[in-house]
Order: structure tokens, then sequence, then C-alpha cells
């Protein structure tokens, strides 16, 4: 059973960087699988920010591809997302997930990690 | 971009009835892409349907999924309390964004 936690700073300037991490247990970030980041602003719906795999290839939302990176720690066996020039906008529980087993859809969700952007 | 609409907004029904929720994508899918979760306040989502009619390791029978096109919908045969959530279905595109969700649909207990 693959365990995903997220960690980082849970307040945020705005026009400043946010920047998670996702560690994985029970699991290989090397396996040949999509690792993406979803986030979920307070009691809205969700939206996908981005994707990496193992190899390191990446994708992004055409909506945050200018401000968002993503990259693999394979000797720590996690991943980690940058969000640069945050807003309030930004203000969401961020999930790092993985992709299911099956394809095309999402089976590993970490718990979550509330991110504010506020000054 | 494919958009999804969920409906109703809220359903609110008994245990024991019978939910059906909808979600209609802006044009044609295929269906292997069409996937349901719920999630519960507090919770990450938790995938229930996969390629729009496979239920995923673990998910209860009375769970189903059915569509083509652009019209998709989640049927719960009879409601456990432990139903009551909010779902969503999501479309995996074959070039980004990768995951594109519908707006929900809360199912409460009326």
């Amino acid at each position: 059973q693959v365990q995903l936690q997220e960690s980082g700073p849970g307040l945020v300037k705005p026009s400043g960087t946010l920047s998670l991490t996702c560690a994985v247990s029970s699991g290989s970030i090397s396996s040949p699988k999509w690792w993406s980041w979803v986030r979920q602003p307070p009691g809205k719906g969700l939206e996908w920010i981005g994707e990496i795999y193992h190899t390191g290839n990446t994708n992004y939302s055409p909506s945050l591809r200018s401000r968002v990176s993503i990259s693999l720690d394979k000797s720590k066996n996690q991943f980690s997302l940058m969000l640069t020039s945050v807003t309030a906008a930004d203000t969401a529980v961020y999930y790092c997930v993985r992709e299911s087993t099956y394809g095309s859809s999402i089976d590993y969700w970490g718990q979550g990690t509330l991110v504010t952007v506020s000054s | 971009e494919i958009v999804l609409t969920q409906s109703p907004g809220t359903l609110s029904l008994s245990p024991g009835e019978r939910a059906t929720l909808s979600c209609r994508a802006s044009q044609s899918v295929s269906s292997r892409y069409v996937a349901w979760y719920q999630q519960k306040p507090g919770q990450a989502p938790r995938l229930l349907i996969y390629g729009a009619s496979n239920r995923a390791t673990g998910i209860a029978d009375r769970f189903s999924g059915s569509g083509s096109g652009t019209d998709f919908t989640l049927t719960i045969s009879r409601l456990e309390p432990e139903d009551f959530a909010v779902y969503y279905c999501q479309h995996y595109g074959t070039s980004p964004p990768r995951y594109t969700f519908g707006q929900g649909t809360k199912l409460q207990i009326k």
C-alpha cells in the first residue's frame, strides 16, 4: 500500500514561492508511474497542477505552467512542487497523488496540506 | 479542454434510497478516461470507479458507473449512512491538463 505524505510551510506571503515535498513510502518513486500534485481551494473543487514521471519528464496545467515546477529526488524517494508569484487565489489544500494501477485515474492520495497565502 | 458539468449540485436523499449522479462532458470522450471519486469532509478523495464502469479495489458493489459519449452516471443502489459525501467525476486527458474534474455533487441526508 503506497503512502504519500506532504510537507512544507503552511503560510506563504503574497508574491512569494510555495514549496512542498511529497515523501513516498511503501513504494518507489522510480516505478513507471506518473506522480502529480492536485489542489483544492477551501470549499471548492479539485484542480490538477502537474505531474512527473520516474524519468523526470514533466507536464503542467496550461493555466499554471508559467509558475510551476515539479522535480524528483530518487535518493530520498520524494518529489516536490514549486509555485512562484503566489496570490490569495493559490490558497488551497495541496495533495500529492499517484496515477492508479488501472491508468487514467488516481488511486493514491496524500492526506493533503493546507497552504495559506497571506501577509 | 474538456469541461465536466455535474448535476445536481446537491442531492438530498434518505438511507436506503437510490442515488443517481450525473456528469456531462463538453464534448464526446472515451469512457476509458472517466472516473468517479468520493470525498468526505477533511479527507482526500477516494477512487470509486475507473473506465466509467469499473469498480476500484475494495469498493462496495452498490456503487456502479455507466455512460458513454458525453453523459456519465454514478449510481448508488441503496444508500448507506457512510455514503453521504461529495462526489466528483474526472476526465483523463491525453495531453495536459491531465486530469479535469467536475465541480462536485454533494449527497446529503434528507
